[in-house]
């Protein structure tokens, strides 16, 4: 099975700081994805990427960046945390953008105080 | 515009009872389409999806889903609700190939089940 590995399950972050989501997936997926889950708001895409240093903007890109420098890899960057950002971050990982479905990592509940 | 609308934010089931959720989707051509499931403090595991040709599909945990492309309709069925089953329910649909936008999903339905 493919395995989409999120470093942190929790983490806490002060006001500010630079902040890094690791995603690793296993099975050679070309495409990556970053959605934030609130309640009551469902999952919102950050941002994807669909080949190694290529990206594009999802529909709520503001205070984040993304880093994809290897094909397994795909860092989600919070350039100066603020307490909006607060929320569960979820990595997917697929074979197509769209189709086929996406292999979800556990998610990372990033509080930012 | 592209959209997925779960009209039930939350469900509650007795345990053994028949389950239906609901979900509509806006798309310009028939998408993919997806239902997944998660857990207290998980992520998201697929549930069945629909590509094409039988429109009643079915998935893992004895659940099975109807497509109806002119009622733009996926709604997910299961016969007997076990108490395990409580978890969040997310519909999701998604473009044919690998040209376009990411996978959109629905804000999700809340099942509790009581005993």
């Amino acid at each position: 099975d493919v395995k989409v590995t999120q470093s942190s399950r929790y983490l806490v972050k002060r006001t500010g700081e630079k902040v890094f989501l690791e995603c690793v997936q296993d099975m050679d997926h070309e495409n990556m994805f970053w959605y934030r889950q609130d309640p009551g708001l469902g999952l919102r895409l950050i941002y994807f990427s669909y080949d190694v240093k290529m990206k594009e903007k999802g529909d709520i890109p503001e205070g984040y960046s993304v880093s994809r420098e290897k094909k397994e890899r795909f860092s989600l960057i919070l350039e100066s945390a603020s307490t909006n950002q607060t929320s569960m971050y979820l990595c997917a990982s697929s074979l197509e953008i769209g189709g086929r479905g996406y292999t979800f990592g556990s998610g990372t509940r990033l509080t930012v105080v | 515009a592209q959209s997925v609308t779960q009209p039930d934010i939350h469900i509650t089931v007795s345990e053994g009872a028949s389950l239906e959720l609901r979900c509509n989707y806006s798309y310009g051509a028939t998408p993919y389409l997806f239902w997944y499931v998660q857990s207290p403090g998980q992520g998201l595991q697929l549930l069945l999806k629909y590509f094409s040709g039988d429109t009643l599909v079915q998935g893992i945990k004895g659940f099975e889903a109807e497509f109806k492309r002119s009622q733009s309709s996926f709604n997910l069925r299961k016969p007997s609700v076990h108490w395990s089953d409580a978890a969040e329910y997310f519909c999701a649909v998604g473009p044919r190939g690998q040209a376009g936008t990411a996978l959109i999903f629905g804000k999700g339905t809340t099942l509790s089940v009581s005993s």
